[in-house]
């Protein structure tokens, strides 16, 4: 059965924190996605990444990092945590082969920042 | 910029009837588009893909369409079940491999 897990489900981070959020897959995917997921605003892409080391930004990036050392592992940085990053953060992965392939999505990571 | 809307309203049905939601977008001419299930906590679900060439897409209940002249896609549920209450969203592609999610449809289906 086919993963993408998060670290954790729920994270409370006090505002100026650095956070980590990681994100790992088991199916070998070449390219993987953060989103960050708000009440009407739906799911927006912060960045994504089509191979090891590679990175290229997305929609909303301002207040983000990411990292990618490794094939199988995505991790998303708030360098100093708001209370306006406070979300749903999901990341997701998909095959670098084929134009069009769908995307894996794990369970999400409720952040607070207080 | 590309804008994608879905019925921010919930939609309302009886168990066994056909669910129909619509997701129309502007400003830009996607290659494909795809749909997802979400349930309330959980991250999307994939359940089917359409491109632009493609008038219609089945798999098993569900019927996607895709025109193209009018911007929208429609996605149906036939023989709906309390178990297809969800949110569904719409992500037609933006440039190479990158989607762009609509904000979502939320189902209810009541026995």
């Amino acid at each position: 059965d086919v993963k993408v897990t998060q670290s954790s489900r729920y994270l409370v981070k006090r505002t100026g924190e650095k956070v980590f959020l990681e994100c790992v897959q088991d199916m070998d995917h070449e390219n993987m996605f953060w989103y960050r997921q708000d009440p009407g605003l739906g799911l927006r892409l912060i960045y994504f990444s089509y191979d090891v080391k590679m990175k290229e930004k997305g929609d909303i990036p301002e207040g983000y990092s990411v990292s990618r050392e490794k094939k199988e592992r995505f991790s998303l940085i708030l360098e100093s945590a708001s209370t306006n990053q406070t979300s749903m953060y999901l990341c997701a992965s998909r095959s670098g082969t084929g134009r069009a392939g769908e995307q894996f999505f794990g369970p999400g990571t409720r952040l607070t920042v207080l | 910029s590309q804008k994608i809307e879905q019925n921010s309203e919930a939609l309302n049905i009886q168990e066994g009837k056909t669910a129909t939601l619509t997701c129309n977008y502007t400003n830009y001419s996607p290659a494909y588009l795809q749909w997802y299930r979400q349930d309330p906590g959980r991250g999307p679900v994939f359940l089917l893909l359409i491109r632009e060439n493609e008038k219609e897409k089945r798999k098993e209940r569900l019927k996607v369409t895709f025109d193209t002249t009018l911007k929208q896609s429609l996605f149906h549920i036939t023989a709906s079940q309390p178990a297809d209450s969800a949110t569904y969203l719409c992500a037609p592609n933006t440039g190479f491999q990158k989607l762009v999610f609509g904000t979502g449809t939320r189902l209810l289906v009541s026995p």
